[in-house]
């Protein structure tokens, strides 16, 4: 099975300034095809995960520009630019190369 | 609207069986496929498996074959999740997801949406 592990655990975030998460995959995620099949969502507090980030740099629809993903291979970023107050709750990467598929452990950001 | 909305919260004894429903609405219920996350209490996203509704093709994952079951029911675009041999470790909320691309796409396997998530408690 493909690892994910994120980093860090938690991150604590003053409004207004940038913040920025690692995900690293135990394999590459890059595929033939030129895509790294790397997801990112959001999961607010009592709620259902959103998509943010799909194939590892577009963002989803609705996702506002503040949010953007990079990397390749095994290493990717999820920054926010400017942190808002609604971007509070847990941030997971996974990964859908290859069955299973399989999350980051999440990264908790908060409003410090 | 593009909605999937679950059944509701279950409470069952160690060795019941559950079953999950996802009604799907707003798109081509045939043409997505449907996968199944449960998220124990404080914890994180595990990922169960998923089905094709077109031909009802399933794929479990490792950690719960034998146990899980997905099925579709095409008449009333709704996917199903059972899980048997309940015990404690199963306590979670069961979402389902659907894939934001048609299975012919070939391309990307993001989920977008969710449904609103379903609580499985197990208790004696």
């Amino acid at each position: 099975d493909i690892v994910m592990t994120q980093s860090p655990l938690s991150l604590p975030v003053t409004p207004g300034e940038p913040a920025s998460i690692s995900c690293r995959s135990s394999q590459s995620l890059l595929f033939r095809n030129g895509n790294n099949y790397l997801d990112w969502y959001l999961q607010k507090p009592g709620q259902s995960p959103q998509l943010l980030i799909f194939l590892g740099s577009n963002r989803a629809s609705g996702v506002p520009d503040r949010f953007s993903g990079s990397g390749s291979g095994t290493d990717f970023t999820l920054k926010i630019s400017r942190v808002e107050a609604e971007d509070v709750g847990v941030y997971y990467c996974m990964q859908t190369l290859q069955s299973p598929l399989t999350f980051g452990g999440g990264t908790k950001v908060e409003i410090k | 609207q593009l909605q999937l909305v679950q059944s509701g919260a279950e409470v069952k004894k160690p060795g019941a069986s559950v079953r999950v429903s996802c009604k799907a609405s707003g798109y081509t219920f045939t043409d997505y496929q449907i996968h199944w996350v449960r998220q124990a209490p404080g914890q994180g996203l595990e990922w169960m498996g998923r089905i094709n509704p077109n031909s009802g093709d399933t794929n479990y994952a490792q950690k719960f074959q034998g146990r899980v079951t997905m099925a579709r029911d095409t008449s009333i675009t709704t996917a199903y999740m059972e899980l048997t041999r309940l015990t404690s470790d199963d306590t979670a909320v069961y979402f389902c997801a659907r894939v934001s691309k048609p299975y012919y796409a070939k391309t990307g396997g993001e989920f977008d949406p969710w449904g609103q998530g379903t609580l499985v408690t197990v208790s004696s």
